[in-house]
């Protein structure tokens, strides 16, 4: 199976901010990657696709890159919605896997 | 618009079955490959099985397999999750998950969730 390793495991920082995620898998996912956001209670909501395609809907702060095995989520301006966790997800291969997650807080 | 409602979570002893359904509308059901996801309590996401859009294919977790059986229904719209020999790990939220072969297999859209609670 392939491994998702996301750093950090949570992140503190402010609204307005710029944040990155990384995540990085453990073999080549060419660009089967997504990101999803879930904040507490509720289901993960699909944010991101093919590593750099925003879902419909998505806010434009919102911007995935990479390919291969290194990848990035970006949050160019941090909005007060946005403290929620996220995770990557490889679907190159069967079993899809998840990282580990990442949980934004405020500062 | 897309709608996916899980039930029959509920309280479990361990070693015994449940059943888990997945109400599905908004779209064409049978279009689509569908996956249960399961998340422990203060943990991550761990999928658990896949179904193909005509059910003609499944597959499971090692975690599972052998104790759970993914099914649809897709003259009812209805996803399945057959779970037997429940141990107090596979205590967690159960999310159905509908697969976009479309977009490159992300999950597009998720039910709210139903609570396993295996325990004794």
């Amino acid at each position: 199976d392939i491994q998702m390793t996301q750093s950090p495991s949570s992140l503190s920082a402010s609204v307005g901010d710029r944040v990155t995620i990384a995540c990085r898998a453990s073999q080549s996912i060419k660009h089967y990657l997504n990101w999803y956001q879930q904040k507490p209670g509720k289901a993960p909501k699909f944010l991101i696709y093919a590593a750099s395609n925003l879902q419909s809907g998505v806010p434009s702060r919102f911007g995935g890159s990479g390919s291969g095995t290194d990848f990035t989520l970006t949050i160019s301006s941090l909005q007060p919605e946005d403290f929620a966790t996220y995770f990557c997800q490889q679907t190159y291969s069967k079993p899809p896997t998840f990282g580990g997650g990442t949980k934004l807080e405020i500062k | 618009q897309v709608q996916l409602v899980e039930s029959g979570g509920g309280v479990v002893q361990p070693g015994r079955s449940l059943r888990l359904s997945c109400a599905a509308s908004g779209f064409t059901f049978s279009d689509y490959p569908m996956n249960w996801v399961r998340q422990a309590p203060g943990k991550g996401l761990e999928w658990v099985a896949f179904i193909s859009y005509d059910g003609s294919d499944k597959s499971y977790a090692d975690s599972v397999k052998g104790r759970f059986i993914i099914s649809r229904d897709n003259s009812r719209n209805t996803l399945y999750l057959q779970m037997n020999s429940l141990r107090p790990e596979d205590m967690a939220v159960y999310y159905c998950a509908r697969e976009n072969r479309w977009l490159e297999f992300p999950f597009d859209n998720w039910g709210q969730g139903t609570l396993v609670t295996v325990s004794s």
